[in-house]
């Protein structure tokens, strides 16, 4: 399968705390992307990162990509209770017809408390 | 401006009836993917079309799910003697070009309930 592997599966940690999670992947890529989504609906991207990068920021968020290692983390720093939500990462293969196809992680679901 | 757009927001049917969801790219969007979000199997790629490049159906799960897209804008995902296994939420995706690095945008989707 190409589908991306993620941990943890659930992440409960208190308001202000630091969140990791890394998503595994077995193919090449063009780039890794990745998505909230709160409450079952609607993705929001985050952010992308490319193959030919190793890292990249935005707000909040830290991203790597270790394409020796087939694998990616995502950072969110001084977590808030409206981080809240379930993350996936996505990958988006190199090669094929299918230009920009997401193959989807488990996901992650991170709980903040207040 | 607008995001994409799906409707309906929720739909209840009855085992053996066709469905038809619909979904409202971003204007100017090029690219549209159909995806499928299940308890079961996570989310999971259903069709893509690209400008007027025959669409790729290969994450169409069999013959009772087919999807057009008219005039390369509005597009219809139709399920045919729906299942009770095809309660999912839809979910339709688009983005500007044929390019391979660009961010995909979704929609809210469609949640489908089959009794």
């Amino acid at each position: 399968s190409q589908q991306g592997e993620e941990d943890p599966q659930a992440l409960s940690i208190q308001e202000g705390e630091n969140a990791t999670m890394n998503c595994s992947y077995k193919t090449s890529i063009n780039n890794l992307q990745w998505y909230r989504q709160n409450s079952g609906r609607g993705l929001v991207h985050l952010i992308l990162i490319r193959s030919n990068e190793r890292e990249k920021h935005s707000g909040r968020l830290r991203v790597t990509l270790d394409t020796s290692k087939k694998s990616s983390s995502l950072l969110i720093t001084a977590s808030r209770a409206a981080d809240t939500a379930s993350y996936f990462c996505a990958i988006s293969n190199a090669g094929g017809t299918s230009y920009g196809k997401l193959t989807f992680g488990q996901g992650t679901i991170l709980t903040v408390h207040p | 401006g607008a995001g994409v757009s799906q409707s309906p927001s929720n739909k209840v049917t009855e085992k053996g009836k066709d469905v038809e969801l619909r979904c409202d790219p971003i204007s100017g969007h090029t690219a549209l993917y159909w995806y499928r979000q299940s308890l079961g199997q996570g989310l999971e790629f259903l069709i893509y079309f690209q400008g007027n490049s025959a669409p790729d159906k290969s994450g169409l799960p069999s013959d009772r799910f087919s999807a057009e897209r008219t005039g390369g804008s509005v597009s219809t995902l139709t399920i045919q003697r729906t299942q009770q296994e095809d309660s999912a939420v839809y979910l339709c995706a688009s983005r500007p070009g044929g390019g391979r690095l660009e961010t995909q945008y979704f929609g809210p989707g469609t949640r489908l309930l089959v009794l």
